[in-house]
């Protein structure tokens, strides 16, 4: 059984360009988050998403940044007109259910490998 | 917002001691996990503690979920070089994300 799949592992992009980044989750997964860390820093929570609905994006910056899960392949996190400041390492984790469906009791999220972004 | 606040923020131990880590919470968390995450990788969950006072061991690992269900302990028996990395706590507090803790770093010497 396949974890959560990331890439790509490494991405370089120039000031302005568009950055997308995949994240495959586990086998009967259907809820994916997306997280950014800085280096030396804590996991900060971007979007949470259920296949083809967003259902809480508090954490991600209003401009630039969109995500989606299809109902067909992987997640996608998209940083339009990149800059030097959105180098970071980006994970996704993946469950079977939410946290609230689990009813407390099984709640459980599996992460990727990470792409890591640099921007120059 | 939501904050989980970790302590000791770093440790440097001798091979064969035991550690121990905490971790607040400013609200009830129904639910903690902790995670470990080595460089240039992805956290990886080491326990799930889903009820206040239970006590969940995964080989040299037990951690706890704490009665005023604001905080969690996690510990390492007889350490090793390969327990060396980041420790994170995480819950999701009445919400459907997922909020990490600021992280321990853990060093073992030999």
């Amino acid at each position: 059984n396949a974890g959560v799949m990331q890439n790509p592992r490494h991405l370089v992009r120039r000031r302005g360009q568009e950055a997308r980044l995949r994240c495959s989750p586990m086998k009967g997964h259907s809820h994916v988050y997306w997280y950014r860390q800085l280096p030396e820093e804590g996991l900060k929570f971007m979007v949470y998403l259920q296949k083809e609905n967003i259902i809480d994006e508090s954490g991600m910056p209003k401009e630039r940044f969109s995500a989606e899960f299809p109902k067909e392949g992987p997640s996608i996190l998209r940083i339009q007109q990149v800059v030097r400041g959105d180098s970071a390492a980006y994970f996704c984790a993946s469950s079977p259910v939410g946290f609230t469906e689990a009813l407390h009791s099984s709640f459980e999220a599996f992460f990727g490998q990470g792409t890591r972004l640099t921007v120059v | 917002g939501q904050q989980l606040n970790q302590s000791p923020q770093s440790m440097f131990i001798q091979e064969g001691e035991d550690v121990s880590m905490n971790c607040t919470s400013s609200s009830i968390f129904n639910t903690w996990l902790w995670y470990k995450q080595d460089p240039g990788e992805g956290p990886v969950l080491l326990i799930a503690l889903y009820k206040a006072g239970e006590l969940t061991s995964n080989g040299r690992l037990t951690a706890q979920f704490g009665i005023t269900r604001k905080d969690s302990f996690l510990n390492i028996s007889a350490s090793i070089p390969s327990d060396v990395g980041i420790y994170f706590c995480a819950g999701p507090p009445n919400t459907d994300k997922l909020i990490f803790g600021t992280g321990t770093r853990l060093q073992v010497f030999p």
